[in-house]
């Protein structure tokens, strides 16, 4: 089984609906994190969480809001969704020892119409 | 600001071909620095990392060395095979303890 998943890993929704992209790992690490992927721009940070009490922006964080439910799982919701939202979105996670390697999910796809 | 410039893509390459991709940084004191893979369809992983000037990162024949001179850790791999096509992407991990990435280069392989 994958060390880090994410549901749904295809979406496609419509301006102004809220939608939740899900999280899990089961690699016992703290460190949890969402980016998302455009094409040219690379992967942006959007949330971190380095344990369930700590949450912390990136560098775009509007428009989006995370939920810590438990070490393990880390929401991403875009509360009132808008076109340029669409993108490829990932979550990783770490290690609070070596917060440089990164372990990734799937991704999940999303399309706002 | 901390940032990652490398080349664009795509790069396209035969079987057997040599590869480099160009990737420079800025940042300010001495950042480890990392080349990731994405494969279709999956998330990234990482593939080789190095974490002070003059060391060299390597795995699965690829390599990269830290340049601090010239502010570079360009990634090479001296006979590409078609499983390498994938986007990679060069990232540095500065003081504020968040990965930087670059914008991904895709390469194509084909036999």
């Amino acid at each position: 089984d994958a060390d880090v998943t994410q549901t749904p890993r295809n979406r496609i929704t419509k301006t102004g609906k809220r939608i939740m992209l899900e999280c899990s790992q089961t690699k016992g690490h703290d460190r949890m994190y969402w980016y998302r992927q455009d094409p040219g721009l690379g992967l942006r940070l959007i949330y971190y969480s380095f344990d369930v009490k700590d949450i912390n922006k990136g560098e775009i964080s509007d428009g989006y809001s995370v939920s810590r439910q438990a070490q393990a799982k880390f929401s991403l919701s875009l509360e009132s969704a808008i076109p340029n939202q669409t993108a490829l979105y990932f979550c990783a996670t770490s290690a609070p020892e070596r917060t440089d390697t990164q372990y990734f999910g799937p991704g999940t796809r999303l399309t706002v119409l | 600001g901390d940032s990652v410039t490398q080349m664009e893509g795509p790069v396209t390459l035969s079987e057997e071909a040599c590869l480099t991709i160009n990737c420079t940084y800025t940042a300010t004191g001495y950042p480890s620095l990392f080349w990731y893979v994405q494969y279709p369809g999956e998330g990234l992983q990482l593939l080789l990392k190095a974490t002070k000037a003059d060391d060299k990162g390597s795995n699965k024949g690829f390599e990269a060395t830290y340049r601090k001179e010239t502010t570079s850790f360009h990634l090479e791999k001296g006979s590409v095979q078609v499983s390498d096509s994938a986007v990679y992407f060069c990232a540095l991990f500065p003081k504020t303890d968040k990965l930087i990435f670059g914008t991904g280069t895709r390469l194509q392989v084909f036999p």
